[in-house]
């Protein structure tokens, strides 16, 4: 089946620094990939949209200087905090959809600690 | 606006039994499937089931069935035989095409021993 692999797992950085995650689909391409976050007994709240070539899209109230995020290529997405501050500590997850799916294959996600 | 409520933030079960999870999702879209989704401790999200909306047999998988009524918009899951391994936190979700998923707030289900 579809699997998506996500790295890291667990990121701790300092205040003011960057970190990159990353999103990959294994074994069929992803045209679109969604980036969520989820505060802790919450549900998954979308961030961005973004589409293999193009420009992310970006849900309302999310800061597209603060989150990166690149679609380089059909298997690779990345998502970039840029600055990071405390209120960032999160938990990130990213999904990826092919052509005939609905984008329901999740990675395992990362938990981001900014200190 | 498309919306999914889950009325029970939390539910307990003894192991063995039987539990249902209640879900209800307005949309004006005719065609859209419908999904749960598990989360476990390790938070990741592991699907459970998923339902087109065009079918109108529930869908099964092992010990997981769905109630699905779409004239009332509920998407009932119901779980037979609990084990100790189903609890985990449980996201009831919607897409439609073109749009993005919509997900609910998620049932907290405890398996108890």
């Amino acid at each position: 089946g579809a699997v998506v692999s996500q790295h890291p797992s667990r990121v701790i950085c300092k205040s003011g620094t960057s970190v990159k995650i990353e999103c990959r689909s294994l074994d069929f391409q992803a045209t679109t990939m969604f980036w969520y976050r989820q505060f802790p007994k919450q549900s998954l709240m979308l961030m961005a949209t973004s589409n293999e070539g193009s420009k992310a899209t970006y849900e309302q109230g999310v800061e597209k200087d603060k989150f990166l995020i690149n679609h380089a290529s059909l298997t690779l997405s990345t998502l970039t905090v840029t600055s990071a501050h405390p209120e960032d500590s999160s938990f990130y997850i990213c999904s990826a959809a092919g052509q005939a799916d609905y984008g329901y294959t999740f990675g395992s996600g990362t938990r981001l600690t900014v200190v | 606006a498309q919306t999914v409520t889950q009325s029970q933030p939390e539910m307990s079960v003894q192991e063995a039994e039987t539990v249902t999870l209640s879900c209800t999702y307005d949309t004006s879209e005719n065609n859209y499937y419908l999904f749960w989704y598990k989360q476990p401790p390790s938070r990741q999200m592991i699907l459970v089931i998923r339902q087109e909306a065009y079918k109108q047999q529930n869908a099964t998988e092992n010990r997981f069935s769905v109630n699905f009524q779409k004239a009332a918009k509920s998407f009932s899951l119901k779980i037979s035989d609990s084990q100790l391994g189903d609890t985990a936190m449980y996201f009831c979700a919607f897409i439609t095409y073109g749009q993005n998923f919509v997900f609910g707030p998620g049932t907290r289900l405890s398996v108890l021993p």
